[in-house]
């Protein structure tokens, strides 16, 4: 299958600071990029969806303004989480697809905010 | 999206072919069934999807009923690598994967 990265894997930041996680499609355009959220023990839980080249579009209940998501080229997307806290510690999943083709996903960024 | 409902868990032993079953009874006539899987601390692997008929490749074998009310995942020869939690997904064409708590599936030496 394809195959999307995602960088760094994991990231330990003080609270009160951002961190960016980075998701890009290796080997094919990705039009569409998706972002997930993953407590421990807990299902993934869908953040926002981006087509490249326009806004991302939240679920109910994810703040944009803290979750700020760019997805400026066909390989590549970034979510950054500003003025990261302890509950925003989480299993942070990207996965992206190809026009009418199935989603790939990456490998996950372990987010830990002390 | 369609909701779905998948036995919390099952086992199976090495070599034997392993039988997900997956009851979508409300999915619409143009979602998809998709199956992930996710080992744990990674992210989630495609295996297979369909609309209608059943399909094939080289991780597993779909078989959706006539009905499309139901569906199942089989792997022909478990593995103790493919002990992993797998998710029945109904999902339009916004490819909207919403995930519920899936089937861990152990398998045993």
């Amino acid at each position: 299958g394809a195959v999307v990265s995602q960088h760094p894997s994991w990231v330990i930041c003080k609270s009160g600071t951002s961190v960016k996680i980075e998701c890009r499609s290796l080997d094919f355009q990705a039009t569409t990029m998706f972002w997930y959220r993953q407590f421990p023990k807990q299902s993934l839980m869908l953040m926002a969806t981006s087509n490249e080249g326009s806004k991302a579009t939240y679920e109910q209940g994810v703040e944009k303004d803290k979750f700020l998501i760019n997805h400026a080229s066909l390989t590549l997307s970034t979510l950054t989480v500003t003025s990261a806290h302890p509950e925003d510690s989480s299993f942070y999943i990207c996965s992206a697809k190809s026009g009418n083709t199935e989603a790939f996903f990456g490998q996950g960024t372990r987010l830990t905010v002390v | 999206d369609a909701k779905t409902t998948q036995p919390p868990s099952m086992d199976c032993a090495e070599g034997r072919a392993a039988n997900l079953p997956c009851n979508h009874s409300t999915i619409s006539g143009n979602e998809y069934v998709y199956w992930y899987r996710q080992i744990h601390s990674q992210g989630p692997q495609y295996i297979i999807h369909g609309l209608k008929n059943n399909e094939t490749n080289e991780m597993a074998s779909l078989i959706i009923t006539e009905d499309r009310k139901s569906s199942t995942l089989i792997l022909p020869h478990a593995t103790l690598r493919d002990t992993a939690v797998y998710y029945c997904i109904g999902a339009g064409s916004n490819y909207k994967l919403t995930f519920g708590k899936g089937t861990l599936l152990t398998v045993n030496p």
